[in-house]
């Protein structure tokens, strides 16, 4: 079966830092690019970012850029995005997302994850 | 607010069909970038109901159907049923080298 499962969600303090991972199962982790994509409490989804198939390429909403990082270890069928200098306003579900693509974005995404939550607050 | 705009809701009653639109720009859109469609059944993940403007998975009723025109696209979903009560979200490319998503749309079955 194919599936994605993230992990690594808490509470974390306004400024902290932390790192989720999304483990792959069940097609070819390093054939395609991988996405995050978030849902703030009552909210609608927001592309975070992309990697593509090998890692070569990353991507990142303006939201986030410098503050986050994505990565992943084929070897390992896993993704990570590492968070710092979070803020409230990234309390939300971090869904981990399979693309259809190599390069991610443009073909769409059919696997997606139960999604894992980040609570931001003191 | 989002790339691209959606309805915030829609409503139709069983057996009826309804349409959801998505109004982008000519940076996403326009440049030709495909739109795909999300379905968000309440509590869950959401799951992709059409990629490639008008394309199904394997698994998604044939009730449902997509089209792209323009900077636009629509959703239509025909023979509602109570089962298709969610939120739908259109995503697509945009030439900032993002992603874009719709604002979502909510579609009840009256």
């Amino acid at each position: 079966e194919v599936q994605v499962l993230e992990s690594g969600g808490d509470l974390v303090q306004p400024g902290g830092s932390l790192r989720l991972s999304c483990a792959a199962s069940g097609f070819t982790f390093s054939n395609y690019a991988m996405d995050w994509v978030r849902q703030a409490p009552g909210k609608g989804l927001e592309w975070v970012s992309t990697i593509s198939n090998n890692g070569g390429s990353t991507f990142y909403a303006d939201s986030v850029k410098g503050r986050f990082s994505v990565s992943r270890d084929n070897s390992r069928n896993t993704l990570f995005l590492q968070m710092k200098s979070l803020g409230a306003e990234d309390t939300a579900i971090y869904y981990c997302v399979k693309d259809r693509g190599r390069s991610g974005g443009k073909v769409g995404m059919d696997v997606w994850g139960q999604g894992t939550t980040v609570t931001v607050s003191s | 607010q989002s790339v691209l705009t959606q309805p915030p809701s829609v409503s139709g009653a069983p057996g009826q069909r309804v349409t959801i639109s998505c109004t982008g720009s000519s940076s996403n859109i326009g440049a030709g970038y495909d739109v795909h469609w999300y379905q968000q059944l309440p509590g869950t993940a959401p799951k992709l109901l059409i990629y490639g403007n008008n394309n199904r998975p394997s698994g998604v009723s044939d009730r449902f159907s997509g089209s792209k025109s323009g900077t636009s696209a629509s959703l239509a979903i025909t023979g509602l049923q109570t089962e298709d009560e969610a939120d739908y979200y259109c995503q697509a490319y945009d030439t900032s080298l993002t992603v874009v998503f719709g604002g979502g749309t909510k579609l009840t079955v009256l």
